[in-house]
């Protein structure tokens, strides 16, 4: 069946370095990929997405783009910030057509920044 | 703050027991999701309800139940409580039934801790 696979955490970082959060997934059809971010106490939260291969999702600085020919989503940011600290997580859900957009998620991977 | 409410936020329960989980899309989404948060397994989607309709059911156990109400809040029943069903019970909505067409907004959460 379709799977996910994110890199093991926890990662930990200094402000203003880069992050990379590594993501594989397998799936039999083309799915749309995610990532969502938790804090502490919350539910999660959706950070960015893109549905089809080359497709690059952006938001508050945080970059994925979707590489069907390595089938990655590797979740990039330029500069954290002890804000960011979370637990990432990447997710596909199927396209195939009656699908009901359930997600399937990695483990997720903590990060925490210093400051 | 997603909109959607999740109560209680805590729960203790003994084994053998039954516990019922109940959530509050946001305001006009017709979708409702559950999922299982637990150290070992990760996130796993449970059920999925549209507009009172059960769409598409994941690794939920038999011991367990959901529906969707007219007025589209839900419950999640979980009955004969195991020890390994302690985990985060999170609930999440969307517009529509597909996630690339709306994101899913998610709770913050059922705590449930089986003694």
């Amino acid at each position: 069946g379709d799977s996910v696979t994110q890199m093991e955490g926890p990662v930990t970082l200094s402000e203003e370095a880069f992050l990379t959060i590594n993501c594989t997934y397998t799936a039999t059809g083309y799915p749309s990929l995610f990532w969502y971010v938790q804090y502490p106490g919350e539910g999660l939260q959706l950070l960015l997405k893109a549905t089809k291969a080359d497709d690059k999702g952006s938001n508050k600085g945080f970059e994925a783009t979707y590489r069907k020919e390595t089938t990655s989503f590797h979740l990039e940011k330029g500069s954290v910030q002890v804000s960011d600290s979370a637990v990432y997580f990447c997710a596909l859900s199927d396209n195939i057509a009656g699908n009901t957009g359930k997600l399937i998620f990695g483990q997720g991977t903590t990060l925490q920044v210093k400051p | 703050d997603s909109g959607v409410t999740q109560t209680p936020k805590h729960l203790i329960t003994a084994t053998g027991q039954r516990v019922t989980l109940r959530c509050s899309p946001r305001s006009g989404d017709l979708s409702v999701y559950w999922y299982q948060q637990s150290l070992d397994q990760g996130l796993q989607f449970l059920i999925h309800y549209y507009n009172g309709e059960e769409r598409a059911k994941g690794n939920i156990l038999e011991r367990f139940s959901a529906q969707q109400f007219p007025d589209l809040h839900s419950e999640l029943n979980l009955s004969s409580l195991e020890l390994g069903d302690s985990a985060l019970y999170f609930c999440a909505s969307s517009a529509t039934f597909r996630e690339e067409n709306s994101p899913l907004h998610f709770g913050n959460g059922t705590r449930l801790t089986v003694t």
